[in-house]
């Protein structure tokens, strides 16, 4: 069964400063990898998505890896900024199109 | 992507009653989801909605709890029956697109009293 872990669980840094959140799987036998934000009691907006034969993608000032063979993933957010406070989730999707969520990095930006 | 609302955005009901969520989609597609979020939890899949067939449920959750409609390609409905204070959720509905990148709408936030 996979599981998924995210550490921290929260976080709190100073605008301005480049942070990493970790994801990791149980299960390397994935199709591929998503990065949502969650605002609080709002829905998920999709960030980055990593398919399972890629190491790496960007936008904008995130960039996400992906190590599929050690079953870990790095979402790196750059020059941090007040509006980046949110709940960062990872999700892993194997064969089926069942995604199987972390409980995700609560992050605060402080002005 | 896709863009996709959901009906109501919250609702506090009583104990025993029933609640449909529903679930709108911009676009025609194939997939779609329903998820569950209990306070302080991540996400759990509730069941998989396809158009013209009966939902796939997973594990813990069962057609008589969660009865779900899929009547055409852009809408599906999501019914919470016999609610209890456990039930209080945010609920969420999700579709796929391309290389199964999956979208999300605004959730439905669900206290049961």
């Amino acid at each position: 069964k996979q599981e998924v872990t995210q550490i921290p669980a929260a976080l709190s840094v100073p605008e301005g400063e480049n942070l990493v959140l970790n994801c990791s799987f149980t299960d390397s036998a994935i199709y591929n990898l998503q990065w949502f934000r969650q605002d609080p009691g709002k829905g998920l907006t999709s960030l980055l998505l990593i398919q399972s034969s890629q190491r790496e993608q960007t936008s904008g000032r995130l960039n996400a890896s992906l190590d599929k063979s050690s079953g870990r993933s790095t979402l790196y957010i750059a020059a941090s900024q007040p509006g980046d406070s949110a709940t960062y989730l990872c999700a892993v999707q194997g064969g089926s199109e069942k995604l199987v969520f972390g409980k995700g990095t609560k992050l605060t930006v402080n002005p | 992507s896709a863009v996709i609302s959901q009906k109501p955005s919250r609702d506090i009901c009583q104990r025993g009653t029933s609640l449909t969520i529903q679930c709108q989609v911009d676009s025609q597609v194939t997939m779609m989801f329903w998820y569950r979020q209990q306070p302080g939890q991540s996400l759990t899949l509730i069941a998989t909605a396809n158009q013209g067939s009966e939902a796939t449920y997973e594990s813990g959750f069962v057609i008589d709890k969660f009865p779900i409609s899929r009547p055409n390609l852009t809408f599906s409905t999501l019914t919470v029956s016999n609610m209890s204070p456990e039930d209080s959720s945010i609920y969420l509905c999700s579709v796929e697109e391309g290389v199964r990148e999956q979208y999300f709408g605004p959730g439905t936030r669900l206290t049961v009293t």
